[in-house]
């Protein structure tokens, strides 16, 4: 079946300006979640969606940083006034029993 | 607060070599453990998983073993391939902490292997 899709896989930007990178999970999976990989390092938890509760921001790493989730479904995190130290790998997961998680290939951001 | 901790790398074999990489966890439950492989250019994919003490996870050739005795769940494989050149992050995941179901992965380790 279908796994977790994300758009577009590479994005340059200026710095400046903002982004929006696209999520589109697994279908029937309640849980989603965002994270950030930056070259060499692990993964740095963003945000977290399950079903219709309110998400889990705690990871966020300024308020330049925001995610929806439409109807349970696809999530848009956004990045308004990136900036270089933005340039990372962004990774989005669904799960449907918040255990195992399907990871999506992921969107190369480049700021420059 | 929960935390992975796994061997630094790269971890560089030739073919056919063994392969250990460690990993040791805190956790103020009972979590589940999980190993994920990152091939180039790629998301994580599960690789296994151990959802309690002495459970032993196992595919492809890679097996890890749920020691709560030891908080370690290392990964194994007794002859390795080039094509198991990739990124392997210990994770785990603990619903007793405060209900929370976001994962707590290691740094990853990178294996490389020569032909």
């Amino acid at each position: 079946g279908a796994g977790v899709s994300q758009s577009p896989s590479n994005k340059v930007t200026e710095k400046g300006k903002d982004v929006e990178l696209r999520c589109d999970p697994i279908s029937g999976h309640t849980a989603l979640y965002w994270y950030r990989q930056s070259l060499g390092q692990g993964l740095e938890f963003l945000i977290y969606f399950q079903g219709n509760s309110a998400p889990d921001k705690s990871g966020l790493p300024s308020d330049r940083f925001s995610a929806e989730r439409t109807g349970g479904s696809v999530s848009t995190l956004t990045i308004q006034r990136t900036q270089q130290e933005d340039s990372a790998v962004y990774l989005c997961a669904s799960s449907r029993d918040r255990y195992e998680q399907y990871f999506g290939p992921g969107t190369r951001l480049t700021v420059t | 607060g929960n935390s992975v901790t796994q061997m630094e790398g790269p971890v560089t074999l030739s073919e056919e070599a063994f392969l250990t990489i460690n990993c040791t966890y805190t956790a103020t439950g009972y979590p589940s453990l999980f190993w994920y492989v990152q091939y180039p250019g790629e998301g994580l994919q599960l690789l296994l998983k151990a959802t309690k003490a002495d459970d032993k996870g196992s595919n492809k050739g890679f097996e890890a073993t749920y020691r709560k005795e030891t908080t370690s769940f290392h990964l194994e494989k007794g002859s390795v391939q080039v094509s198991d050149s990739a990124v392997y992050f210990c994770a785990l995941s603990d619903p007793a902490s405060g209900g929370s179901y976001i994962p707590t992965f290691g740094r990853g380790t990178s294996l490389i292997v020569h032909p």
